[in-house]
């Protein structure tokens, strides 16, 4: 089955700094990435997402990277603020129906 | 809209005894899932929902029955506890399974303690 790893566990950055978090995947059939955020306290929810056929993505300061020759993809933040600091999860889906698979999540700390 | 609506937030059990997690969503959403979220391991699938009648298991389905016997509604039956079972349980669930349709919305999450 997928295994999807992340990477890094834990991030701090400067405000005003970009953040990256890496994930790789082991199922060349997985064609849908979505990565979710999680506040403190609260659920996951959706942040952006790429699928199979798409090289990038992006929405104002975050951008999804995927090169599926090496199966990995990023989640870039740039100029980072308070506000972003959470845990980020990666997650990958192969074949058909909803069943992600998810990174083990980055703890993001964003320093004012 | 409530959106997901899980119940209890907090619950804690002792070993051998049996509960429901309550999930339920007014979106009108045909899938519907649990994930447990435990340290380092992100999110692991339990068991998921296509439609109203229809259950399958995830990742880790063992020790944990799940029905869904109307569109809202999709409890989550722990039938004998265990400490191994000590986690936060999310319920999530997406208007389909079809691309563009797969966002899943999440509940706040029920922190289960089994001692």
């Amino acid at each position: 089955g997928e295994n999807v790893e992340q990477h890094p566990s834990t991030l701090s950055v400067q405000e005003g700094d970009s953040a990256v978090i890496k994930c790789t995947y082991s199922d060349s059939a997985s064609n849908y990435f979505p990565w979710y955020k999680q506040e403190l306290g609260k659920g996951p929810q959706l942040i952006i997402d790429i699928r199979s056929n798409v090289g990038e993505k992006k929405d104002q300061r975050i951008a999804v990277t995927l090169n599926k020759t090496a199966k990995h993809f990023s989640l870039h933040i740039t100029e980072t603020q308070p506000e972003d600091s959470a845990v980020y999860f990666c997650a990958a889906r192969s074949g058909y129906g909803n069943k992600l698979v998810f990174g083990a999540g980055t703890i993001l700390r964003v320093k004012s | 809209n409530a959106g997901v609506t899980q119940t209890p937030k907090f619950q804690v059990l002792k070993t051998g005894q049996s509960m429901t997690l309550q999930c339920a969503q007014d979106m009108n959403h045909e899938y519907m899932s649990w994930y447990r979220q435990d340290p380092g391991m992100g999110l692991r699938l339990i068991h998921y929902s296509v439609g109203a009648g229809i259950t399958d298991q995830g990742e880790v389905p063992n020790g944990y029955n799940v029905s869904r016997s109307t569109t809202e509604d999709f409890p989550l039956r722990l039938l004998s506890a265990a400490p191994s079972q000590t986690s936060v349980y999310f319920c999530a669930s997406s208007p389909g399974v079809v691309p563009g349709n797969e966002k899943l919305f999440f509940g706040s999450g029920t922190q289960l303690s089994v001692l």
